[in-house]
């Protein structure tokens, strides 16, 4: 089985500083990870995907993430923050049938 | 990536009636889609894998007969609730999925009253 887990269900930074959202997965066979941003009253935008190519991939927006298989992890980060970034975040994950298991969410406040 | 449309955006109904989703696939035949619901401040959950031509496999805890998907072409599923109650309410989301990839439509908002 797989799944993920995004550490922190609300996330705050500055404006112009570093944004962090994390996410830890767990699949028992080499896994596809996405992290997906939603704005309210809206349906989900792809960030970025991860499948077993470059271990760091960079998506829109200028947010990028990174595969660790030795922790387990596929963390998004972007340098600088901005208030339009703000939204809700969601990290998932996705086995060869297309069955896709997505975190909790993280909340992300932008402060000016 | 495909791009997903979902109709209507919104839909307030009375208890007891039925509702129709429509999920259109514009630029990518589908044989499948998804299909989840997300109550306020929580995550997705997936409700149904909608297969083009065959019938549709349900998560375990979701009335199938309740929730009725049609996958008819490969450019539409629809996602009917039947005699919706007010614990239907919720917000709908379709997906279709290319290459391990899943692309999301705007989604429903369904209130029952």
């Amino acid at each position: 089985a797989q799944s993920v887990t995004q550490l922190g269900s609300h996330v705050s930074v500055s404006e112009g500083a570093l944004v962090l959202l994390r996410c830890n997965y767990s699949s028992s066979v080499p896994p596809y990870l996405f992290w997906y941003v939603q704005y309210p009253n809206q349906g989900l935008q792809l960030l970025l995907k991860y499948t077993s190519a470059a271990t760091l991939v960079k998506g829109i927006n200028g947010f990028e993430a990174e595969f660790k298989k030795s922790e387990t992890s596929f963390h998004l980060t972007k340098p600088s923050a901005h208030m339009s970034d703000a939204a809700e975040y969601f990290c998932a994950v996705s086995g060869n049938n297309n069955d896709m298991r997505f975190g909790a969410g993280t909340r992300l406040t932008v402060k000016p | 990536g495909a791009v997903v449309s979902q109709h209507p955006s919104w839909v307030i109904c009375k208890s007891g009636t039925s509702v129709k989703i429509e999920c259109r696939s514009l630029d990518f035949q589908a044989t499948t889609m998804f299909w989840y619901r997300q109550f306020p401040k929580q995550s997705l959950m997936l409700m149904a894998t909608s297969n083009e031509g065959s019938k549709a496999t349900y998560e375990q805890g979701v009335e199938k007969d309740k929730f009725l998907i049609n996958h008819a072409s490969l450019t539409l599923s629809t996602l009917t609730v039947t005699s919706a109650h007010p614990e239907d309410s919720s917000f709908y989301i379709c997906s279709v999925a290319d290459s391990w990839t899943q692309y999301f439509g705007p989604g429903t908002r369904l209130l029952v009253l």
